[in-house]
């Protein structure tokens, strides 16, 4: 089971920022906390990863709460092409092995 | 646009009949991963591939048999499956150092009749 817990869906107006939160209280001290989305009729797309601090990107912006039990996933201005589902992942990493696993993720809707 | 390819795009196959899904990725990366998507589940991942070696195959059916030639390419072969078969097959690739950022094809849609 996914060790992680989102919203199922949000909505946002167009041009306004958005804040896509996750719970994962059961994360390690030394998982990373990584963000993927998929747009309609594509594969999923990386869109940031982090630890402790926050990040920031091209695409989006990674809060990390102190405790690290959540974080959230900033758009700075929405736009149409945005409208995705938004997947907060857990990722494990072993000998030969490396795991994404997805959730139901969030599907966010972008209204003009 | 993505570095990832994956052919067909779309296959229809009876329960007897044998496919292959072909994935190739032009980033030079050295890990392959195959996931399924299916409506009602998230993604899963199926097989990993490092360095032309399977790592990972997460308790799949022998119905389904990955092949990956080189580090370029990968494959799934597909014999005798069931209607709930039926999903997106989505191929990914990454370097092995970070294996966190994967790149995924747009997927083959499979309908088994």
């Amino acid at each position: 089971d996914a060790k992680t817990t989102q919203p199922n869906s949000m909505e946002s107006n167009e041009e306004e920022p958005v804040h896509l939160p996750c719970n994962h209280s059961t994360i390690s001290g030394t998982d990373y906390i990584h963000w993927y989305r998929q747009l309609p009729s594509q594969g999923p797309e990386y869109v940031i990863h982090g630890l402790t601090s926050n990040v920031n990107n091209r695409m989006a912006s990674l809060a990390i709460a102190e405790d690290r039990k959540s974080s959230t996933l900033i758009l700075h201005r929405a736009t149409l092409r945005d409208a995705a589902v938004y997947y907060c992942i857990d990722f494990i990493s072993g000998a030969g092995s490396y795991q994404l696993t997805f959730g139901k993720g969030t599907k966010l809707s972008v209204i003009p | 646009e993505t570095g990832v390819t994956q052919t067909p795009r779309h296959l229809v196959m009876g329960m007897t009949n044998k496919k292959s899904l072909k994935c190739e990725q032009h980033l030079g990366h050295n890990a392959m991963y195959w996931y399924k998507q299916s409506a009602k589940k998230p993604l899963e991942l199926m097989f990993v591939y490092n360095f032309k070696e399977q790592t990972e195959n997460n308790s799949v059916p022998s119905r389904f048999s990955p092949e990956c030639p080189n580090s370029s390419h990968l494959f799934l072969h597909l014999h005798t499956l069931q209607p709930e078969d039926s999903a997106l097959y989505l191929c990914a690739s990454s370097s092995r150092d970070r294996a966190y950022e994967q790149y995924f094809g747009p997927g083959t849609r499979l309908t088994v009749t």
